[in-house]
């Protein structure tokens, strides 16, 4: 099985920050790497596939990149709205699927 | 617009049976790949399954902790998907989301969700 892991598991910034969340593969998963935001009581929200490719309508402050093993999900000028927990997932072992524990963005 | 509406949730005793339905609209169920993923409380995300669409055959798959206990189908004449869960363990409690699997040339990706539906395991 692959397994993901993401760091750091929490951090605190504040409005205008940039902020950098890992993501590292056990094994190579090439570009078949997805990012998703997911706030309190709600669904997961899409943000990057296949590594660095942009869902519709998510702003271009988010931005993803990385291949192989290592993957980075970076926020540029936090706003409010992006203070959320995020995952990385990946589908290289399609059909079977496995997610990253989650990054928690506070604010500070 | 698409929306994915889960329901059939609710508090069970262990080793119980419950089905959780997933009514699509907006999106046929019988022409997608679709899925199940749950997160456990204050936990993270967890693949529990996926049906292939018709087109493939309908072929399942599991994560390896429901494997043999719970089971995806589908009904194309309500749209809607299902999550049958049998010999249910109090490690199954979490909220279980159904997802509409959208398949690219480069990745596959969960892009639609439903709001969720809660599962709890306790005696």
């Amino acid at each position: 099985d692959i397994q993901m892991t993401q760091s750091p598991s929490s951090l605190s910034a504040s409005v205008g920050d940039s902020v950098t969340i890992t993501c590292r593969a056990s094994q190579s998963i090439s570009s078949f790497l997805n990012w998703y935001q997911q706030k309190p009581g709600k669904a997961p929200k899409l943000l990057i596939y296949a590594a660095s490719s942009f869902q519709s309508g998510v702003p271009s402050r988010f931005s993803g990149s990385g291949s192989g093993t290592e993957f980075t999900l970076t926020i540029t000028s936090l706003q409010p709205e992006d203070f959320a927990t995020y995952y990385c997932q990946q589908s290289y072992s399609h059909p079977m699927y496995t997610f990253g524990q989650g990054t928690k963005l506070e604010i500070k | 617009e698409v929306q994915l509406v889960e329901s059939g949730g609710g508090m069970i005793q262990p080793g119980g049976s419950l089905r959780l339905s997933c009514a699509a609209s907006d999106l046929t169920v019988r022409t997608n790949y679709m899925s199940w993923v749950r997160q456990a409380p204050g936990k993270g995300l967890e693949w529990v399954s996926i049906i292939f669409h018709e087109a493939s055959g309908g072929t399942t798959y599991y994560a390896d902790s429901v494997k043999g206990r719970f089971a995806i189908s589908r009904d194309n004449s309500r749209n809607t998907l299902y999550l049958q869960m049998n010999s249910l363990r109090t490690e199954d409690t979490a909220v279980y989301y159904c997802a509409r699997v959208a398949l690219w040339t480069t990745v596959t990706t969960f892009d639609y969700w439903g709001q969720g539906t809660l599962v709890t395991v306790s005696s």
